[in-house]
């Protein structure tokens, strides 16, 4: 069965610290893999996706970028931290093709940053 | 204009109690309807989805997507305590690829009172 693992739970750290977040996914090949940020009352924002190694889209201008170095392991990272990215960082993969099509997302357990 | 929209809640009921969880969206393109579930501090996991109109129903929840109103809701009999979390609905338009992004409710609240 597939997992999502992703590390570390909560972390908090001074505003202009650098910052990563790692996901890996397990029991599955070529995932598409995202990351979102979920914020009180505004539901979930898409960060960056990636269809494979190496492949990045950014969704949003921000202080982060994302890296897949591996084809089961995406990282969030950023140089400096801003108060501002304090939220909820979710990680999630999907298939196409599973579940007749759909396309659906499994998240891992998430990361809360707190940035002070 | 959202494009998907949903209350907020919070929506506390009596154990037992039929829930009603609804969004309307604005996107007449959308096909695949889904809802997830949000325990507090954990990240949401899929309770069921749909495709194009009609109900789907799995133990005490039922799905229902009316595309002529744009309207998605679920259902959830016989409420529980353990039913008290978020509920995201979300949506996305019918062709594949990680490009063929899923479009979130903000969540309702749900809060169910032993």
């Amino acid at each position: 069965s597939q997992t999502i693992h992703q590390w570390p739970a909560t972390l908090v750290q001074p505003v202009g610290s650098p910052l990563s977040l790692e996901c890996t996914v397990e029991g599955t090949s070529n995932p598409n893999l995202y990351w979102y940020r979920q914020a009180a009352g505004r539901g979930l924002q898409l960060l960056f996706y990636s269809v494979g190694i190496g492949q990045i889209s950014s969704e949003v201008p921000q202080n982060l970028s994302a890296s897949r170095p591996q084809d089961r392991q995406f990282i969030l990272s950023s140089k400096k931290l801003l108060l501002s990215d304090s939220g909820f960082y979710l990680c999630a993969w999907s298939v196409w093709g599973i579940r007749s099509g759909a396309n659906v997302l499994t998240f891992g357990a998430g990361s809360r940053l707190t940035v002070l | 204009q959202k494009e998907v929209e949903q209350d907020p809640g919070p929506l506390s009921v009596p154990e037992g109690a039929i829930v009603s969880l609804n969004c309307t969206y604005s996107n007449s393109a959308f096909q695949y309807f889904m809802w997830y579930r949000q325990y507090s501090r954990k990240g949401p996991e899929l309770l069921m989805y749909t495709y194009s109109s009609g109900n789907k129903e799995d133990g005490r929840f039922t799905a229902q997507v009316d595309k002529s109103s744009k309207y998605i809701s679920l259902f959830i009999r016989d409420s529980q305590p353990s039913d008290s979390a978020t509920y995201l609905c979300a949506m996305r338009l019918d062709y594949g690829g990680a490009t063929n992004k899923l479009i979130f409710g903000t969540g309702t609240l749900l809060a169910v009172q032993p």
